[in-house]
């Protein structure tokens, strides 16, 4: 099963800042929080991932709490074409190697 | 284009029948990843593979089976298909074995069983 739990869907305003929330209470210490998203049925594509403290890259940012029990990934800029379907996942261990467990994640829709 | 190839890009069969689904990863990416994605639904793990060997199995059916070659590539086989079995298939790759979930994917094959 998920360890995560996400809105399913969402909207943002061309221009402005998506915020992406995520909640994943039951995380261990060592487990990581990724970001994949999936437009349309084409393969899902990595954004970021994170363990402890905020990440940025030239796609997001990755805002993890102090606890750990949640994120938020942050679109500073959103275009028509970040519309597609967002999948917080936790990597779990699992028999000496990791896996990620993919959840349903939340559809977020730009409007023009 | 993500580096990684998977053929066909579209499939339709009849129950009953068997198909093979091939992947071709990135250059240089040793493990082979594949999942299953049905209609609306999230994405389910099948099965990993690491330099030719099985590295990690999910929730794959005993009609399915899979394989990675000396050159990487991988193939997924579906057998005695069912309505059920109609799904996009995904393969993804990356460079590591373990701890390595940075995953490349390729854009799928739709598998369609009448």
């Amino acid at each position: 099963d998920a360890k995560t739990t996400q809105p399913t869907s969402m909207d943002c305003a061309e221009g402005r800042a998506a915020n992406l929330p995520c909640n994943h209470s039951t995380i261990s210490g060592n487990e990581y929080v990724y970001w994949y998203r999936q437009i349309h049925s084409q393969g899902p594509q990595y954004i970021i991932h994170g363990l402890k403290n905020n990440e940025t890259n030239e796609m997001a940012s990755l805002i993890i709490t102090e606890d750990r029990k949640s994120s938020t990934l942050i679109l500073p800029h959103a275009t028509l074409r970040d519309t597609a379907v967002y999948y917080c996942i936790v990597r779990v261990a699992s028999d000496s190697n990791y896996q990620l467990i993919w959840g349903a994640g939340t559809k977020l829709i730009i409007k023009p | 284009d993500s580096g990684v190839t998977q053929t066909p890009k579209h499939l339709i069969t009849a129950t009953g029948q068997r198909v093979t689904l091939r992947c071709s990863p990135r250059s240089g990416d040793l493990s082979v990843y594949w999942y299953q994605q049905s209609l609306d639904q999230g994405l389910q793990f099948l099965i990993q593979y690491y330099n030719g060997e099985e590295r990690a199995k999910g929730n794959i059916l005993e009609r399915f089976s899979a394989q990675q070659f000396p050159d990487l590539h991988s193939e997924l086989n579906l057998s005695s298909l069912e309505l059920g079995d109609s799904a996009l298939y995904f393969c993804a790759s990356s460079p590591e074995g373990v701890g390595a979930n940075v995953l490349t994917f390729g854009a799928g094959s739709r598998l369609t069983v009448l």
